[in-house]
């Protein structure tokens, strides 16, 4: 199984409000990432979680706060975002073999995003 | 210059042909090259995942990876209309996992029935 879930599918939000996207996996991933894509436009990276401790933050505003409770759970909390961010947020989750001599494809596998339209 | 180019498309092509995709990349540090495929208003799905220079194949999908030239393909046979999405081709410097992975524009493919 590589299900990458992500809650809601769809969020409608003020410049004034407070929400916050969810991603869980139970595939024993102990990598997990936010990536953001416009329309016809590849994914951007946000922020790379390793072992729950932030690794990659790829200079995101602040309005947008990565949280990692747990292994399997991630989080993206958003406050006062702007009608510019508005897009397909996703969140993919890996095998993270690091400071380990193990030898294996890791790659990334998605969940289906929440689309965000910031009004 | 882009660090990885990849034909927008769109691309059109009857059902039961032949698809060629491809990427040239500048940075030959790059060693693991994937390709994902995405419906539209969904997430990317993994198709084809390689490392060394050579083919790699999968049912009706073929990737091919040369090192040299710093190019990548992927190869659909007996083409679909449920092919139809978006491929976006992708690639990093590590296999460890929580690396960052460099993408492609994407290519719009449609197979017409």
């Amino acid at each position: 199984d590589t299900e990458v879930t992500q809650t809601p599918k769809h969020l409608v939000m003020g410049m004034t409000n407070k929400k916050s996207l969810k991603c869980e996996q139970h595939m024993g991933h102990r990598a997990m990432y936010w990536y953001k894509q416009k329309a016809k436009k590849p994914p951007e990276l946000m922020f790379v979680y390793s072992y729950e401790k932030l690794s990659i933050n790829e200079s995101v505003p602040s309005r947008f706060s990565p949280e990692c409770p747990n292994s399997s759970l991630l989080n993206l909390h958003l406050h006062a975002l702007q009608p510019e961010d508005s897009a397909l947020y996703l969140c993919a989750s890996s095998q993270d073999r690091t400071g380990t001599r193990y030898r294996n494809q890791e790659t990334q596998y998605f969940g289906p995003g929440t689309r965000l339209l910031v009004l | 210059q882009k660090e990885v180019e990849q034909d927008p498309g769109p691309l059109s092509v009857p059902e039961g042909a032949i698809v060629s995709l491809n990427c040239t990349y500048s940075n030959s540090a790059f060693q693991y090259f994937m390709w994902y495929r995405q419906y539209s208003r969904k997430g990317p799905e993994l198709l084809m995942y390689t490392y060394s220079s050579g083919n790699k194949e999968d049912g009706r999908f073929t990737a091919q990876v040369d090192k040299s030239s710093k190019y990548i393909s992927l190869f659909i046979r007996d083409s679909q209309p449920s092919d139809s999405a978006t491929y976006l081709c992708a690639m990093s410097l590590s296999n460890f996992g929580n690396e960052k992975l460099t993408f492609g524009t994407g290519t719009r493919l449609t197979i017409i029935p």
